[in-house]
Formats: C-alpha cells, structure tokens, sequence
C-alpha cells in the first residue's frame, strides 16, 4: 500500500510563492505526478517527475527527493486563478502496468 | 472537440436503482480508467481498461460493473445503489498502460444517492 500526504489547505496572496509539500512512502515507486483540479472540474496534468531534482514549467516548479519520498510543487507570482486544489498522485510499479495513487489533495487559496 | 466526455453529468437517483455512467475518448489512447472522489475530495482508482481488457479492478463491490466495447468507450453500470455511492465518478484516459503518460480526466458525474 502507499501513503501520501500533503497539507490540507495553503492560503497566500497574489504575486506570492507557495510550496506545497507531499510525501510517501510506497512498495513501490516510478514517477510522481501533480494534477490541478478547480472546483466542480476535472483534475488536469501539471508536472511529472521520476529523477531527483527539479522540473520548471513557467510559473510552476516540481521537486522530487526519491530517498526521501519528498516532492513539493511551487507556485511563483500567484494569480486568483490559481486558486484550486493541488494532487499529488504517485505512481505504483504493479508488474507491466502502473497505476496512479492520489493524496487527498492541498487547497491553495489566493486572497487579493 | 472534447478530448475525454461523460455523460450524465449529473445524475439523481433513489437506493436499490441501477444506473450507467458512459465515457468517450477522442485521443487514440489505448487506456481508460473510472476513478472514484468522495465528499473529502480523495480521487481513488476503481478500474483500469486497456485496449477492450480489464487490468486494473480494485477492491469496489460487484455492483460496480465496468465495460469497455471498444478502446475509445468505457462504461461504468452500478446495480442496487447505496447511499455511500454517492460522489463524483470520473473517466480518464491515457497512452499506454504503464502509467508514465498524463492522464486526460473527463469533467466528472456527480452522482447522487437519495
């Protein structure tokens, strides 16, 4: 089995950095992936990592510490539209096929 | 054009009916997936298809009853519905099986137990 936390809320205001952190602990480990989900939509794709170290996107940032079954995805110049719920999904090495473990998610809310 | 769709998007129902949820993908991918996100927003796998064949059936009751008749549909039938069925079902799609793909979700069904 896995698990997988991450905070449950993060507030912070626009034009800020947040840093929401996830960690795990896994049977069995290859990649680990961010998903963005507003509310009432669907989650959609933001960062994939499987190597240590980190993966820039714009204004979105992901890390990954395989021996410490850490990664934090970090958000720079915080806009009101980054205002949704942050899931870090690992993906479970099951023989020919993976599948995705998702933590409960992080609400990160932008105030003016 | 929809790359992953569902219908219903809604869906109000009494307990002990049975009611289908069907997905479509438009992408070419070989792999399907129903996940489950409960009231504490907790996105969980219930299923995995590739390619017409179940590979993935996580622990769910046998009510759950999913069917793929092509790579591009994937159904979700639930018998005797219970309270606790209520949450919002999404379908998904990706490349391949292995997982290393990002998943492409469909905008959801809300399900509603009464």
């Amino acid at each position: 089995g896995q698990n997988i936390d991450q905070p449950t809320e993060m507030t912070a205001t626009e034009g800020a950095i947040v840093q929401i952190n996830c960690t795990y602990q896994t049977s069995g480990f290859n990649g680990l992936f961010w998903y963005q989900q507003h509310a009432g939509e669907a989650p959609t794709f933001l960062s994939y990592n499987v190597l240590d170290g980190l993966e820039e996107k714009g204004r979105f940032s992901s890390f990954l510490s395989r021996s410490k079954g850490y990664s934090y995805l970090l958000l720079k110049e915080l806009q009101m539209k980054d205002s949704a719920s942050y899931l870090c999904a690992v993906r479970d090495r099951t023989d020919s096929w993976g599948k995705l473990q998702f933590g409960a998610g992080t609400q990160v809310v932008v105030t003016p | 054009d929809t790359a992953v769709s569902q219908t219903p998007k809604y869906l109000v129902t009494q307990m002990g009916n049975d009611k289908s949820i069907k997905c479509e993908q438009n992408l070419g991918h070989d792999t399907m997936y129903w996940y489950k996100q409960d009231s504490k927003k907790f996105l969980k796998i219930m299923f995995s298809y590739n390619n017409k064949e179940l590979i993935i059936n996580e622990t769910v009751p046998n009510r759950f009853s999913p069917k793929s008749p092509d790579k591009a549909h994937l159904n979700l039938h639930i018998n005797s519905l219970e309270l606790g069925d209520s949450a919002v079902y999404f379908c998904a799609s990706s490349q391949d099986k292995s997982a290393f793909y990002e998943q492409y979700f469909g905008p959801g069904t809300r399900l509603t137990v009464t």
